[in-house]
C-alpha cells in the first residue's frame, strides 16, 4: 500500500538553484496539498490543487510553482532557491471532502545553503 | 480568518501521567475539527476528529470533545507511554464539498518518560 509518495528524501541546494521535488498517490484522490512544516509555525499551505486541472494558492505561496501533471500526480518547483525555504516539505491529498482525512506523505527535508 | 491555536510545547510527562494539550480555534460557519499525530520521521496522520457540536472523537485511548460555546477541541488521554511520544496537531477544516483545505496549529511536542 504505497499511498502518498515523496521524491526526494533529502535535498541540499545552494542559493539560486532550482529543484522539483515530485509526489504522486494512488488512492484516486481528487485534491492534492503541499505543506511546509516549520519549527514553531505548524503546517502552512503552499498550494493545492482540488481537482485534475486545477490550482490554487494556499498561505505562503511566494517563490513556489505547482503543476497538477494528471490525477496522480503534482508536483512543487521552486525557480531560484533561498535560504528560507528551508524546510520539510509535506504532500498530502484527499478527495476533497469537509470530513474526511488527509493521508500525508514521509516528507522532504530541504537545506538551502 | 479562520485559525487555530494549540498550547506551546514540548510537554514532559512520566509513564502513565494524565495528558491534555489545549486547542481553541476560530471560526465562521461550523467546522469539523481534528488531532493528527506526526512520529518522529514520518509524515502526519489522523488521530481523531468532530464534525459537529458536542461530538466526542476518540481513539487509541485519546479523546477530544467539539466545544463550541468556548471553541476549543482539548485532546486527552488518561494514561501515556512512551509509545506516545509524538508531535501533535490540531486542526479545522471549514470546506465544503467542493475541496479546499486544513487549517493547521502549530503543534505540540509530546514526550514520555518511563
Amino acid at each position: 500500500n504505497a499511498g502518498v509518495t515523496q521524491t526526494p528524501k533529502f535535498q541540499v541546494l545552494k542559493t539560486g538553484q532550482s529543484m522539483t521535488l515530485q509526489c504522486a498517490q494512488d488512492m484516486n484522490h481528487n485534491s492534492m496539498y503541499w505543506y511546509r512544516q516549520d519549527p514553531g509555525m505548524g503546517l502552512r499551505l503552499i498550494y493545492y490543487s482540488a481537482s485534475e486541472g486545477t490550482t490554487d494558492k494556499g498561505e505562503v505561496p511566494n517563490g513556489y510553482n505547482v503543476s497538477r501533471l494528471n490525477k496522480r500526480e503534482f508536483s512543487l518547483r521552486l525557480e531560484s532557491a533561498a535560504p528560507s525555504q528551508t524546510s520539510v516539505y509535506f504532500c498530502a491529498s484527499d478527495q476533497g471532502l469537509k470530513n474526511e482525512k488527509l493521508f500525508f506523505g514521509s516528507g522532504t527535508q530541504l537545506s538551502v545553503l | 480568518g479562520n485559525s487555530v491555536t494549540q498550547m506551546e510545547g514540548p510537554v514532559t510527562l512520566s509513564e502513565e501521567a494524565f495528558l491534555t494539550i489545549n486547542c481553541t480555534y476560530t471560526a465562521t460557519g461550523y467546522p469539523s475539527l481534528f488531532w493528527y499525530v506526526q512520529y518522529p520521521g514520518e509524515g502526519l496522520q489522523l488521530l481523531l476528529k468532530a464534525t459537529k457540536a458536542d461530538d466526542k472523537g476518540s481513539n487509541k485511548g485519546f479523546e477530544a470533545t467539539y466545544r463550541k460555546e468556548t471553541t476549543s477541541f482539548h485532546l486527552e488521554k488518561g494514561s501515556v507511554q512512551v509509545s506516545d511520544s509524538a508531535v501533535y496537531f490540531c486542526a479545522l477544516s471549514d470546506r465544503g464539498n467542493q475541496g479546499g483545505k486544513l487549517i493547521f496549529g502549530q503543534g505540540t511536542e509530546l514526550s514520555v518518560k518511563p
